[in-house]
């Protein structure tokens, strides 16, 4: 079992829908929580960081973890074509950001 | 934030053969990574390139297949060394500056094709 799934998708949907990115985990060691997001040929890009549990918003992105069911999720608001791209969730157990386990990603697609 | 650049962007090597792949950040940087991204799958962290030692690798991974120097705080290397169809994946270098350990910024990547 891996240590750290993500919801595979593809994800499709119009633009100005609200995106539900969803991460589930098992090591309860984990403390620190990404959002990454990465665009074709490209390297992924931190898009969100949360330490422990609770929301953080940032315009239209808002992360949310519940260490309790270990479970994390990222919602995107009013999302636009843009937004298309593979979002990888990340966690690391220390400080550093370097040594994390990755989801294997989900595949969002914003149709204008 | 930091600007890493990766060369070869893209490879297409024989079996057998070792390919070296360079990283170069436009500044000092206390921690260097590499990573593997395989089709379809999510990034493993191969090993954490140590200035002037040794590198430092996970489980799986081992110094003799995937040689990595860091001669100084900007620039890496990792070799992939006899290489076989399932090494195709992406490389990934990625860096932690000081004072933001809670970010990695990554290079392009370096896409290798193993025939």
């Amino acid at each position: 079992q891996k240590e750290v799934e993500q919801d595979p998708g593809p994800l499709s949907v119009p633009e100005g829908a609200i995106v539900s990115l969803n991460c589930t985990y098992s090591n309860s060691a984990f403390q620190y929580f990404m959002w990454y997001r990465q665009y074709s040929r490209k390297g992924p890009e931190l898009l969100m960081y949360t330490y422990s549990s609770g929301n953080k918003e940032d315009g239209r992105f808002t992360a949310q973890v519940d260490k309790s069911s270990k479970y994390i999720s990222l919602f995107i608001r009013d999302s636009q074509p843009s937004d298309s791209a593979t979002y990888l969730c990340a966690m690391s157990a220390g400080t550093n950001a370097g040594k994390s386990t990755f989801g294997d990603g989900t595949t969002l697609t914003v149709k204008p | 934030s930091a600007v890493i650049s990766q060369k070869p962007s893209r490879d297409i090597c024989q079996r057998g053969t070792s390919l070296t792949i360079q990283c170069q950040v436009d500044s000092q940087v206390t921690m260097m990574f590499w990573y593997r991204q395989q089709p379809g799958q999510s990034l493993t962290l191969i090993a954490t390139a140590n200035q002037g030692s040794e590198a430092t690798y996970e489980s799986g991974f081992v110094i003799d297949k995937f040689p990595i120097s860091r001669p100084n705080l900007t620039f890496s290397t990792l070799t992939v060394s006899n290489m076989s169809p399932e090494d195709s994946s992406i490389y990934l270098c990625s860096v932690e500056l000081s004072g933001e350990q809670e970010t990695q910024y990554f290079g392009p990547g370096t896409r290798l094709l193993v025939l």
